[in-house]
């Protein structure tokens, strides 16, 4: 089983600023299988990024992804009041699909 | 638009099957894999298993023993099976469209939407 471990474990960080979220696999992954969701209390994750560095349908380009092999990142250019929220990477590279514990995103 | 919907009910008794159902409405089942995620209270996601609309299945080896995926095309449903739970199984579940796509080589996999959940509790 392929474990995920995102760091860290919550961000601190106020509105305008640049969040940057690891993602790091305990085997290669190849990019495409690994995606990048968001949840907000309460409701269902959200797709935001896959294949390690597309942008789902409608998610804005203060999102983005990259990286490869066993180390991913997801930035968010420009905090939003909207953007604090957990977010999880995931792989698709084996079974069973994984996912990392979560970033936890909130306002300082 | 595409919409997903959980539905069965809300409270199972230790050793007993929980049983749930997803809609699809706004699109065809058909052509598409279907995924089961669950989220105990205050952690984070788990993936159970999915289904081709075909009935072809890949299942959580953690859960395979216990776990049925089955899809109805003449409904645009499909359900899952849990059995002989405990008060483990105790969380939100999530049915999500499950995108297998394949283009300039490469392969992709990813949930593009996902309903939006129902708590089931184990508990006698």
């Amino acid at each position: 089983e392929i474990v995920l471990t995102q760091s860290p474990g919550t961000l601190s960080l106020s509105p305008g600023e640049r969040a940057t979220l690891s993602c790091r696999a305990s085997q290669s992954v190849s990019s495409t299988y690994l995606a990048w969701y968001q949840q907000k209390p309460g409701q269902a994750p959200r797709l935001l990024i896959y294949g390690a560095s597309n942008r789902a349908t409608g998610i804005p380009d203060k999102f983005s992804g990259s990286g490869s092999g066993t180390d991913f990142t997801l930035t968010i250019s420009r905090l939003e009041p909207e953007d604090f929220a957990v977010y999880y990477c995931q792989q698709y590279v084996n079974s069973p699909w994984t996912f990392g514990q979560g970033t936890k995103v909130q306002i300082k | 638009q595409v919409q997903l919907q959980e539905s069965g009910p809300g409270l199972v008794k230790p050793s007993e099957t929980l049983s749930l159902t997803c809609t699809v409405s706004g699109d065809s089942i058909s052509s598409y894999y279907w995924s089961w995620i669950r989220q105990p209270p205050g952690k984070g996601l788990e993936w159970i298993g999915y289904i081709y609309y075909s009935g072809s299945t890949n299942y959580n080896p953690s859960l395979k023993s216990r776990v049925a995926i089955s899809v109805d095309t003449s409904k645009n449903q499909f359900s899952l099976k849990l059995t002989s739970v405990t008060a483990a199984d105790t969380a939100v579940y999530y049915c999500a469209r499950t995108i297998y796509a394949f283009w300039s080589g490469y392969h992709y996999w990813y949930f593009d939407l996902w309903g939006r959940g129902t708590l089931v509790t184990v508990s006698s």
